[in-house]
């Protein structure tokens, strides 16, 4: 029973970099959040999508980040050029439900450090 | 603001000691709120959730109560074990598809 699958778990970079982390969602969910964790602000939600169509991105903090949805079993997170206060934890999460009223499954998240 | 926010940041139990780990609410139109465990290097993992129509709720070793009045949850675990060291997260929802996490209490159990 495989959970939501998130590549790759470590990545140092260097600022200006491009960044591409990826997800694969629980087969059958609809929904997919990418989420990003730091010490000082715990969690928070940079986008949602829902059957494959971003619904919320204002959470995403400016131009430089972006994420797709191509097809119901894969989302990719993108930051273009990175920024040493990139450097966090991104979690994939997915869920059977559409408005909010059943578990999030996270992935073991993405650790990004931008030198 | 609104927020979700936690009372403590670090708890120490003794091993066998039951733990009660406390989470406040700001928005009384949450209607369900969930706990996280958080081990570390590893994603948040779903303990147990509180819908608004209930005061408490049990699961296997854990226990939350929701009182409303005061806008306050709490996440008891009995018999708390080594394997439950971890930061433990509350989450409120509005029935939407946005979790409000808290920012989480750290779980030290001492053998």
């Amino acid at each position: 029973d495989a959970g939501v699958i998130q590549s790759p778990r470590h990545e140092v970079t260097e600022m200006g970099q491009e960044v591409t982390l990826r997800c694969k969602p629980i087969s059958g969910h609809n929904s997919l959040f990418w989420y990003r964790q730091t010490m000082m602000r715990g969690l928070e939600l940079l986008i949602y999508f829902n059957n494959n169509v971003p619904i919320d991105d204002s959470g995403m903090p400016e131009d430089r980040f972006s994420a797709k949805m191509p097809n119901a079993s894969f989302s990719t997170l993108k930051i273009q050029p990175s920024e040493p206060r990139d450097s966090a934890v991104y979690f994939c999460a997915s869920s059977l439900s559409q408005g909010g009223t059943g578990e999030l499954f996270f992935g073991e998240g993405s650790r990004l450090t931008v030198l | 603001g609104e927020s979700v926010g936690l009372h403590l940041p670090t708890l120490s139990v003794q091993e066998g000691d039951n733990s009660i780990i406390n989470c406040a609410y700001s928005n009384s139109a949450s209607d369900y709120f969930i706990w996280y465990k958080q081990e570390s290097g590893k994603g948040p993992q779903f303990i147990i959730d509180i819908r608004s129509n209930m005061d408490k709720r049990q699961g296997q070793r854990v226990t939350v109560l929701l009182n409303k009045t005061v806008k306050h949850l709490s996440l008891q675990i009995a018999a708390t074990q080594p394997g439950d060291s971890a930061v433990y997260f509350c989450a409120e929802n509005r029935g939407t598809y946005k979790y409000i996490f808290g920012t989480g209490t750290r779980l030290k159990v001492l053998a």
